[in-house]
């Protein structure tokens, strides 16, 4: 199976700031990475697949990037509603997994 | 507007069955391979299983094969998820959702419902 070794598990960040997180594959998966948001109660939110590919409707302030095994998202401008819990999936190979997640918190 | 709801969760003893649901509108349902997706309490998101378009392919996480079958009725917009001998460690959150990958390949889910909660416990 091809781990997603996922980090930071958290991080607290200010409105206006830029916060990255980054996800290490054990296996080569190509681009064949999606970013996702989760809220409490809420279902969640594909941001970004192929590796940095915006998903409609999503805020430009959203990017992901790769080199090599290694896949960043970047949230540039933080805002108060981009407090959740974000998750990278690798879609290489089945069984899909997921990173362990970031729990990101807005001072 | 793409709605998923799912259905079917609740209290069920170890070694119990449970029938998940997902109804899903707002899109060409006969058209889009599924998936069921999990997240226990405290814990990430597991991916539990994919479906293909017309049924004819499935694939399961390690942790549910042999336990779990996922369906799908075309004619009803309407994914399931068998569960059977159920375990603790099978409580968790289940989340259906539309993969739009597409060309036989799997993996990225652009819309998803809100959950079902399955409690697994004596």
């Amino acid at each position: 199976d091809i781990q997603m070794t996922q980090s930071p598990s958290s991080v607290s960040a200010s409105v206006g700031d830029r916060v990255t997180i980054t996800c290490r594959a054990s296996q080569r998966i190509s681009g064949w990475l999606a970013w996702y948001q989760l809220k409490p109660g809420k279902a969640p939110k594909l941001l970004i697949y192929a590796a940095s590919t915006l998903q409609g409707g999503v805020p430009s302030r959203f990017s992901g990037s790769s080199s090599g095994p290694d896949f960043t998202l970047t949230i540039s401008n933080l805002q108060p509603e981009d407090s959740a819990t974000y998750y990278c999936e690798q879609a290489g190979s089945f069984p899909l997994t997921f990173g362990q997640g970031t729990r990101l918190d807005i001072k | 507007e793409v709605q998923l709801v799912e259905s079917g969760g609740g209290l069920v003893q170890p070694g119990g069955s449970l029938r998940l649901s997902c109804e899903a509108s707002g899109f060409t349902f006969g058209s889009s391979a599924m998936a069921w997706v999990r997240r226990a309490p405290g814990q990430g998101l597991e991916w539990v299983a994919s479906l293909s378009i017309n049924g004819d392919k499935t694939y399961y996480a390690d942790s549910v094969w042999g336990r779990f079958t996922i369906s799908r009725d075309n004619s009803k917009s309407t994914l399931y998820l068998q569960m059977n001998s159920l375990r603790v460690e099978d409580t968790a959150v289940y989340f259906c959702a539309k993969d739009f990958r597409g060309g036989g390949n799997y993996g990225w889910f652009d819309s998803w419902g809100q959950g079902t909660l399955v409690s697994v416990s004596s």
